[in-house]
């Protein structure tokens, strides 16, 4: 079954460090997301994502953030300098079409130093 | 009014109960209604969903109710099982497609 994968499972990195968290969605899918989820908290929503360029994102999604995708098939999240709240599972989803469930990704464990 | 209140937030159910866990939302808006069910280092995997048009829709031993004029709606698991020990996690968006307003999640374990 087609799924979701996302590297790194972990990373570590230093406050004020730039990170890129990379994403390959399913196949076929059109539609791209990023979800965090900060240690015992819900998952919330950052940004969507649909024929190269942002459709939806939340007021989480700052100017320290940014989606892309360089290629057919990666889909990343960079956060420019991290901070110490930045700290958190980032999950990328993906979807098939607008209308269909977003399929998540098993994350990617980000802890800010 | 984009929150969806997710109550209980911890359940232990013996095996063979029926796990109940419910949901509230404000906007009236939101016309699509998803739980998803994550074990631990996993992402979230759709479990079930439902739309407002329909008040029950059920997959296997998951149930979902919906109550459109309560603004509530709740995730039945009948006879209970270990291996569902997980988060559990209810969801809504105006369309299926955008952003997932989620709840905060229910640890459930069922013991044996």
């Amino acid at each position: 079954e087609p799924e979701v994968t996302q590297t790194p499972s972990h990373q570590v990195t230093q406050m004020g460090q730039e990170v890129i968290l990379r994403c390959v969605p399913i196949s076929n899918h059109l539609y791209f997301y990023w979800y965090r989820q900060i240690l015992g908290q819900k998952v919330e929503f950052l940004v969507s994502f649909y024929n190269n360029e942002i459709s939806e994102k939340s007021e989480i999604f700052d100017d320290q953030f940014s989606v892309e995708r360089p290629d057919g098939s990666n889909f990343t999240l960079k956060i420019r300098s991290t901070k110490l709240e930045d700290s958190a599972m980032y999950f990328c989803a993906s979807s098939r079409d607008f209308s269909e469930t977003q399929y998540f990704g098993p994350g990617t464990r980000l802890l800010v130093l | 009014q984009q929150q969806v209140k997710q109550s209980p937030q911890s359940l232990i159910v013996q095996k063979g109960g029926i796990s109940i866990i419910n949901c509230a939302y404000e906007n009236t808006a939101f016309d699509y209604f998803p739980w998803y069910q994550q074990f631990p280092g996993k992402g979230p995997a759709l479990l079930i969903a439902i739309r407002p048009d329909v008040s029950e829709k059920k997959e296997g031993r998951f149930t979902i109710s919906f109550n459109k004029s309560a603004k509530q709606f709740s995730l039945h698991i009948m006879d209970s099982q270990p291996g569902d020990s997980a988060t559990y996690f209810c969801a809504a968006s105006n369309q299926a497609g955008t952003a997932l307003i989620f709840g905060k999640g229910t640890t459930l374990s069922v013991s044996s």
